[in-house]
């Protein structure tokens, strides 16, 4: 299907395991980002990148790990997951530039026991 | 810090004119104005975006300003189905940042 989505929608994982959230969108945009959404705190930006093999971090990067070795996949992965990670975590994708329009995926609840 | 002020809420009666207002006093020159909205639970979705000119879309109208340090979107005619949070951003383009916004309710 065409658009933007997330896998899995809802996961739940244990402190000090490793849990990757995919994204994939299917229209060649070249930035992608993930935000993470947190009561009382909004959404924050995680990390993004302008194109395949181009990654940046965003305001709550730590205890975080991203690629993107094509276009259309931009996954994220903790790497040893925390209560405080415990979150909504949104992937979203833009095509002309860093914030024109950006299109957001139905996100993933990850609860972290 | 945050760069846009929203009211915390606003309702609005089914069939009306929504207009949900932004104060950005310290806006830059080069910084545009985005209005994101969030139907609860799901992720955010794109209503508009301006730099100094009056904008209207399908979704929506955007009234700036002259000096730029306000702004309103305006729904023509509200449904239920725009109750949702509402984010007002400025940003130069390099990152979207996310504040509280304005929940909207719309009423029947």
């Amino acid at each position: 299907d065409a658009g933007i989505t997330q896998s899995p929608r809802y996961k739940i994982t244990e402190t000090g395991r490793q849990v990757t959230l995919m994204c994939h969108q299917t229209w060649s945009h070249s930035y992608m980002f993930w935000y993470r959404q947190d009561l009382g705190h909004g959404l924050r930006l995680i990390y993004y990148s302008a194109a395949a093999d181009i990654t940046d971090k965003g305001e709550v990067p730590d205890g975080y790990v991203v690629s993107r070795s094509k276009t259309e996949n931009f996954p994220l992965t903790l790497e040893s997951a925390t209560r405080s990670q415990t979150s909504v975590y949104f992937c979203a994708s833009s095509g002309d530039s860093f914030t024109y329009e950006q299109y957001f995926g139905p996100g993933t609840r990850l609860t972290v026991t | 810090d945050a760069k846009t002020t929203q009211p915390p809420s606003m309702d609005c009666a089914e069939g009306r004119a929504a207009n949900l207002p932004c104060n950005h006093s310290t806006i830059s020159g080069n910084e545009y104005v985005y209005w994101y909205r969030q139907i609860h639970s799901q992720g955010p979705q794109y209503i508009i975006h301006g730099l100094k000119n009056n904008e209207t879309n399908e979704m929506a109208s955007l009234i700036i300003t002259e000096d730029r340090k306000s702004s309103t979107l305006i729904l023509p005619h509200a449904t239920l189905r725009d109750t949702a949070v509402y984010y007002c951003i400025v940003s130069l383009g390099d990152k979207l940042v996310f504040g509280a916004g304005t929940i909207l309710r719309v009423k029947s």
